[in-house]
Formats: structure tokens, sequence, C-alpha cells
């Protein structure tokens, strides 16, 4: 079965740029769409990130996704950190029968 | 506005059945996929399956085919998730969400029906 594997937990200061990792256990990372949902406690996710790369209106600037097919990875980098990004923060994407499979998901702690 | 409105949240004993729901508005609701999310307590998320309103077709993910069920009233424009005998472990929050044009993400989540099983 296709996973997807997140750092259990990150944290960075204020201001400061933070990564998070998302890797596909086998297959192209790169053959189907990643998308990043955004969850804070008690709240519904949302999406920061889809299409690897592309932000929803409303999402500023200083979240971004990448692709790297060398290590069968997908990132987000939240640049200019705020207290209010600290969140926990899901990957997701396909398998090769195109049912979704998310990431088990990593908390972001901004202190 | 598009809005994902979800029954509200159930107490059950383990062995009954149970169906909740997700109702869409402020689009054609038969023209996107709408998917079903759990969270267990504490726990990540987990994709079970989606459903295409507009002709039924459904795909579930392994972990929940033969599980659950999914189905939908176009006519009420109401998507569902149903158990037919509920386990402890089938506690959990569930989300609806609505896939986007194109479908690679979830552009729209209801807001959560709780589900706790205990006898």
């Amino acid at each position: 079965n296709f996973m997807l594997t997140q750092p259990h937990s990150v944290s960075e200061s204020p201001g400061k740029t933070v990564t998070i990792s998302c890797t596909g256990s086998s297959g192209s990372i790169a053959s189907n769409y990643v998308q990043w949902y955004q969850q804070r406690p008690g709240s519904a996710p949302t999406t920061v990130i889809y299409e690897d790369n592309q932000r929803p209106s409303g999402v500023p600037d200083r979240f971004s996704g990448s692709i790297d097919s060398s290590s069968n990875s997908a990132s987000l980098t939240i640049s200019g950190l705020k207290t209010e990004d600290e969140a926990d923060y899901y990957c997701q994407s396909y398998d090769s029968s195109n049912r979704g499979v998310f990431g088990g998901g990593t908390k972001l702690t901004v202190l | 506005e598009v809005q994902l409105v979800q029954s509200g949240a159930e107490v059950k004993k383990p062995g009954e059945s149970l169906k909740i729901s997700c109702k869409g508005s402020g689009y054609s609701f038969t023209s996107y996929w709408i998917g079903w999310v759990r969270q267990m307590p504490g726990k990540g998320l987990e994709w079970m399956g989606i459903i295409y309103p507009g002709d039924s077709d459904t795909r579930y993910s392994p972990s929940f085919q033969g599980q659950v069920t999914i189905s939908a009233d176009k006519s009420i424009s109401t998507a569902y998730l149903q158990w037919s005998s509920l386990k402890a472990s089938d506690t959990a929050m569930y989300y609806c969400a609505r896939l986007s044009y194109g479908g690679a993400m979830f552009d729209y989540w209801g807001q959560g029906t709780l589900v706790t099983v205990s006898s």
C-alpha cells in the first residue's frame, strides 16, 4: 500500500523558515499531485497548497510547495513564521488506483 | 457561497447501525465528487472514499472497503456515510469534503460529525 511519511513534529521561532517533508513509499511522488492541508485544533482542515505548488486564494505567499523527485518527496515551506501558523499539517496524494492517501501529519510549533 | 453542512453528533452502542449526512449548497451538487475523511481521537486524517453524485460512482480506500457505505441522493443534494454494525473503533470525527473541479484537492469541508460508539 502506498504511504506518505511525514515527521511527527517540527518547531521553529517566529520570523524563521520551516520546511515539512512528505516522502512517498513507492512509485514516483511526481506521478500524482500533492496537496497540503492545515488543521488547527477543533477545526476542519483547510488547503494551503494544491497541485504540488499552487496556493488557493487567501493563502499568503509565505506558504510554498515543491516536489523533489530524487528523494521522492514533497515539501511544504513556510517562511516568516507567525504564531498563527502553529497547527497540524497533512500532505495528501493518490495511489496508483487513484485512491487518496494522507500523510500522518506534522505538528508545527512556533515558539 | 459553497457550504457543506453535516448532521449532528451521534452516540451509539456497538452493533447499532448509523447513517450520517452531508448537505451541499451553493454549487452544482451533481458535478463535484464528495469525499469522507475519518479522524480518530488525537490522530491524523484518513481518506475513506469518494462519490460522484451525478452517477453515484463510488470509490473506497482499501482500508474502508466493506466497512462503510457511501451514497448520495442528488434530489436533495446530500451525501451519506453509513455503518451497518458499529464498533467502538468507529469512534471518530468524520468530515465530508468537496473535491475541486479537476479533482486534486478538497476545496470545501463540512464542519465534521462526531460519532461516539460506547456500551
